[in-house]
């Protein structure tokens, strides 16, 4: 199976922040990459599919890019509504794999 | 508007088959480029992708838990069916149904269900 490491596990910032975090596949997965944010008690949302590419609705200050390997979520200047869990996602193999989740926090 | 729904048990045995229906409403599961998956999430632990059926009954299974899940679906009723067998304890998690988008290059859960809580439990 692929796996999916995600860094860091938690990351604690303020708002109006640069936020990076990365997702490592275990071998290449191409652009087989979707990220997904999720709330307590709430089911996820897609934020991004194919890396790169921002799913409708969702705010420009989302990015993703990578390929191959290593893969990185961006958000431009975090918004109170961000806090949140990110998964990373892949769906090159038969079997998919989430990463193990990172937690954005207030500062 | 696209919907998903699922039902089942609250509570099983340890050893019993659990059976989890998602009923989907705003989409045909005969649509060529869409499924349905399933995901689950123990509390206060990570995502864990375990099954999808697409239109063509195409079936794709987690490697890890391939012999215990088997999924399936019904158009007419509009439902996908999952069922894990020899249930433990550790299968204690939220069980989501999630609406697969799928072409060349680009797959993405874009709508879930609201999730229905399993314990395992004697």
């Amino acid at each position: 199976d692929i796996q999916m490491t995600q860094s860091p596990s938690t990351l604690s910032a303020s708002v109006g922040d640069r936020v990076t975090i990365t997702c490592r596949a275990s071998q290449s997965i191409s652009s087989s990459l979707a990220w997904y944010q999720q709330k307590p008690g709430k089911a996820p949302k897609l934020l991004i599919y194919k890396a790169s590419s921002l799913e409708s609705g969702v705010p420009s200050r989302f990015s993703g890019s990578g390929s191959g390997t290593d893969f990185t979520l961006t958000i431009s200047s975090l918004q109170p509504d961000d806090f949140a869990t990110y998964y990373c996602q892949q769906y090159n193999a038969y079997s998919r794999t989430f990463g193990q989740g990172t937690k954005v926090e207030i500062k | 508007q696209v919907t998903l729904k699922e039902s089942g048990p609250v509570l099983v045995k340890p050893t019993e088959t659990l059976t989890l229906t998602c009923t989907v409403s705003g989409f045909p599961l005969n649509n060529a480029r869409m499924g349905v998956s399933w995901i689950r999430q123990p509390p206060g632990k990570a995502l864990e992708w375990l099954a999808h059926i697409f239109s063509n009954d195409a079936k794709y299974y987690s490697s890890s838990l391939k012999s215990r899940l088997t999924i399936s679906k019904d158009n007419s009723k509009s439902q996908v069916v999952l069922t894990m067998t020899n249930m433990d304890p550790v299968d204690t998690a939220t069980y989501y149904c999630a609406r697969t988008i799928r072409w060349p290059g680009v797959e993405g859960l874009d709508y879930w269900g609201q999730g229905t809580l399993v314990t395992v439990s004697s």
